[in-house]
């Protein structure tokens, strides 16, 4: 089965730093889509940031980048200038493709900002 | 902007009761899917479709049916709940086939099974 490895249980990161969420993900299709997704304390999923697997460079929307490597299969989540509100779940998850939209979530990350 | 709406937002049933879990999306999505949430293993798939009449199973349907008889909602039944089944379900829809299509997700339903 399809896995996604988000290894990073819960992090702290002190305001105004930057902080690297980590995930990594298996697959032998060449052809995917990577997501990341945040979940505040309210509950719901909101959609952050979207890397393909033949996209050249790494995705980037405002303080969000994915530092994506391809060869490594990995997509983490690069946060800058982290503030409190970012404080939150974070879920990696994967589009293998096909006919459908059907994405494999990770674990997630628990992100924590500290003033 | 509606987008995916989920009813009911909180939901306690005893063992052996069912119940339905409604979702709606007014963005006209092909795509259609159930995830639940439990502590420390992400959101799960249970059920997914790519259209009226077509659904399919995710990773952990057992326990679950759906239908999908209109485009526009997608509901998820429990037909006889168990304590496993306590979780946080989420409805969420798409653009069918399009890999860099997001997800847009309900705001949850809390379900207590006792």
């Amino acid at each position: 089965a399809q896995k996604i490895t988000q290894t990073q249980p819960g992090m702290f990161v002190q305001e105004k730093e930057a902080v690297t969420l980590d995930c990594t993900y298996d697959t032998s299709d060449p052809s995917y889509g990577l997501f990341w997704y945040k979940q505040p304390s309210s509950g719901e999923m909101i959609f952050l940031i979207y890397q393909g697997s033949y996209d050249q460079q790494n995705a980037t929307e405002g303080r969000y980048s994915l530092n994506f490597q391809k060869a490594r299969k990995s997509a983490n989540l690069v946060i800058s200038a982290s503030q409190l509100g970012d404080s939150a779940m974070y879920f990696c998850a994967v589009n293998y493709g096909g006919a459908t939209n059907k994405l494999i979530f990770g674990t997630g990350t628990l992100l924590a900002v500290q003033p | 902007n509606a987008g995916v709406t989920q009813t009911p937002k909180f939901q306690v049933l005893k063992t052996g009761q069912s119940m339905t879990l409604q979702c709606a999306q007014d963005m006209n999505h092909e795509y259609m899917s159930w995830y639940r949430q439990d502590p420390g293993m992400g959101l799960r798939l249970i059920h997914y479709s790519v259209g009226a009449g077509i659904t399919d199973q995710g990773e952990v349907p057992n326990g679950y049916n759906v239908s999908r008889s209109t485009t526009e909602d997608f509901p998820l039944r429990l037909l006889s709940a168990a304590p496993s089944q306590t979780s946080v379900y989420f409805c969420a829809s798409g653009t069918a086939g399009w890999l860099d299509s997001p997800l847009h997700f309900g705001n949850g339903t809390r379900l207590t099974v006792t």
